[in-house]
Formats: structure tokens, sequence, C-alpha cells
């Protein structure tokens, strides 16, 4: 079985810091997504990620691959109170599954 | 992106009942994805839908406890039958999106309660 741990569970950051969450897994996936899920709604796609090593920017998100495909980074810049959220990092397996994280929760104080 | 409508949003049920789940997409999609989500945990894949063909389920979910309809391309049902208070979760569905590459769209979820 397939197993995706995010590092931390649980963050509690003042606004304006910064932070990253970790995904790592000892399989690999063909491509790995990054959701954000706030309460009373489903996850929200906010980047995939394909190639080994491929760092994508969306605003103050930064999201990193690793050259083996089998975890990835989120950093977020300067945190905002709208960040807020669960986020999830998901794996592609070999049937086209999504295998989810074990999601880390982010609360950001005003 | 693809929209998606579930319902319901909500809903507390009885031991022992049975509860409906319908979710409506706005676009043809060939597989549609039933989840669960514990609270305060992630999600765990139920099983793959596909039109025209018998659902696929994941280890330790079976059919005769979460029956699955897929009438058509755009609708399908997830049933949760005989209910228990370890069926209290949040359950989702979602499809792939062809419109973002390897993207994939949620619905909102249904909060199901059982007392």
């Amino acid at each position: 079985t397939q197993l995706l741990e995010q590092s931390p569970q649980f963050l509690s950051i003042q606004e304006g810091e910064n932070l990253t969450v970790y995904c790592n897994s000892s399989s690999v996936f063909s491509s790995l997504q990054w959701y954000r899920q706030e309460p009373g709604e489903g996850p929200v796609l906010l980047v995939t990620v394909v190639t080994g090593g491929e760092v994508k920017k969306l605003k103050r998100l930064t999201f990193q691959f690793g050259d083996a495909r089998k975890d990835s980074s989120l950093h977020i810049t300067a945190a905002q109170p709208g960040d807020t959220g669960l986020y999830l990092c998901a794996g592609m397996d070999s049937s086209y599954k999504l295998i989810f994280g074990s999601g880390t929760r982010l609360l950001v104080r005003p | 992106s693809a929209v998606i409508s579930q319902k319901p949003s909500r809903d507390i049920c009885q031991r022992g009942t049975s509860l409906t789940i319908q979710c409506q997409v706005d676009s043809q999609v060939t597989m549609m994805f039933w989840y669960r989500q514990q609270p305060g945990q992630s999600l765990t894949l139920i099983a793959t839908a596909n039109q025209g063909s018998e659902a696929t389920y994941e280890s330790g979910f079976v059919i005769d406890k979460f029956p699955i309809s897929r009438p058509n391309l755009t609708f399908s049902t997830l049933t949760v039958s005989n209910m228990s208070p370890e069926d209290s979760s949040i359950y989702l569905c979602s499809v792939e999106d062809k419109r973002t590459p390897h993207g994939y769209t949620f619905g909102s979820g249904t909060r199901l309660t059982v007392v």
C-alpha cells in the first residue's frame, strides 16, 4: 500500500511568517498534487507537479517535486489568515487513483 | 474546471437506516470517484464508478454497504446502508477534470452524522 506522510500535522503561525509543509513517501508517483480544503468544502486543487525536480510558483506558494518523484514540499511566504485550511498532498498511482496524504492543518493568526 | 453539485450537504440519520448521496456534474466524465473523510482525517477512496459497469471498490469497502449507481456520464449516487455511528464522516465525490491537466475536482461533500 502506497502511503504519503505529511509533516507537520498541525501548524499555528503568526501572519507574515513563512512555513514549509512536507509530503514524503517510499513510493514513486507519476504526478503529485496539492489541495487546500476549507471547512464545509471539498478539496480545491492548487497545483500538479509531474517532472522530478520540478518547481512551480503560485503567488506566495512554491511547490517542489523531489528528483525521485517520491516527495514534495509546499512553501508559503508571508502567510496570511486567508491561507488557513487543511493542506493535502495526493499522489497519482499506476492505476490513476489519487492516494492522499495525512494532511497538514494550518492556522494563520492575524 | 468541472462543476459538481453534491446533495445533501449534511444529514443526521438514525442507526440502521440508509442514506443516498447524489453527485451531478456539469460535463460528461468517464470516471467518478467516491471518498470518505473521517473527522480530522484525510481522504480515503471508497470506489470508482464507471458508466455502464459495476463500481470498483477499494480494500475495506464492499458493495452491500456502499452500493453505487452510475446511470449516465454526468450522475452518480452512493448509498450508505444500515448505518452505524462509525459511518459518521464526510463523503465526497470527485471527477477527473479534463479541462485541467492532471486535475481532479471535488464536490463540497456530504457531512453525515449517525445517531
